[in-house]
């Protein structure tokens, strides 16, 4: 049984471009969170997503940042128009159901650099 | 919402000694407490967690306790090894479908020899 997988591992995006990273859950895991973590700092949550809808999204910039986890195939945070405070690891995480009963497990998370 | 403080920040013991690391949680609503290990460049991998209906948990060398009435959990790492020098992250999260888990800043443990 996989993990949870994120790619790329390492993204790269000069200023004003778009970033987009993407997270497969763990197989049964239909639940999905991404967390964002600056050097030497803690994990900030940002949005958290089930099979197409959005569930709590109160953690993520209200401009530029979207996420969606479609029915088929892999959640994706996107960013656009990318700036340097940008440059993060972002990680996404997966349970097979609310974290109130269900443990969460991270991917190996894409470390964005903005140029 | 939930705000989960950790203390302390760094923390550095020597091979063998025991390891504690406190965290704070403000939602008395909260009822999952896990605890996170994250090597340099490396995911948080979970290593113990405790539900609010337990005081203790223990697996081998590392134990969490929790006081639901202080409001405060902590981790308890015996024996110390190098291989424990991490960061480590508490969390908690509350009630509902909606639940998602809140990380404390993370606690730098570095073992020496």
């Amino acid at each position: 049984n996989a993990g949870v997988m994120q790619n790329p591992r390492h993204l790269v995006r000069r200023r004003g471009q778009e970033a987009r990273l993407r997270c497969s859950p763990m197989k049964g895991h239909s639940h999905v969170y991404w967390y964002r973590q600056l050097p030497e700092e803690g994990l900030k949550f940002m949005v958290y997503l089930q099979k197409e809808n959005i569930i709590d999204e109160s953690g993520m910039p209200k401009e530029r940042f979207s996420a969606e986890f479609p029915k088929e195939g892999p959640s994706i945070l996107r960013i656009q128009q990318v700036v340097r405070g940008d440059s993060a690891a972002y990680f996404c995480a997966s349970s097979r159901g609310s974290t109130t009963n269900e443990k969460l497990f991270f991917g190996s998370g894409t470390q964005l650099s903005v140029l | 919402g939930e705000n989960v403080e950790q203390h302390p920040s760094t923390l550095s013991v020597q091979e063998g000694d025991s390891a504690v690391i406190k965290c704070t949680y403000s939602d008395s609503a909260s009822n999952y407490f896990p605890w996170y290990k994250q090597e340099l460049g490396k995911r948080p991998q979970l290593i113990i967690d405790i539900r609010s209906n337990v005081g203790e948990k223990k697996d081998q060398r590392i134990a969490v306790t929790l006081n639901k009435t202080a409001k405060h959990f902590s981790l308890h790492i015996t024996e110390t090894q190098p291989e424990d020098s991490a960061v480590y992250f508490c969390a908690a999260t509350g009630t509902g479908t909606a639940s998602k888990l809140t990380f404390g800043t993370g606690t730098r443990l570095q073992v020496t020899l």
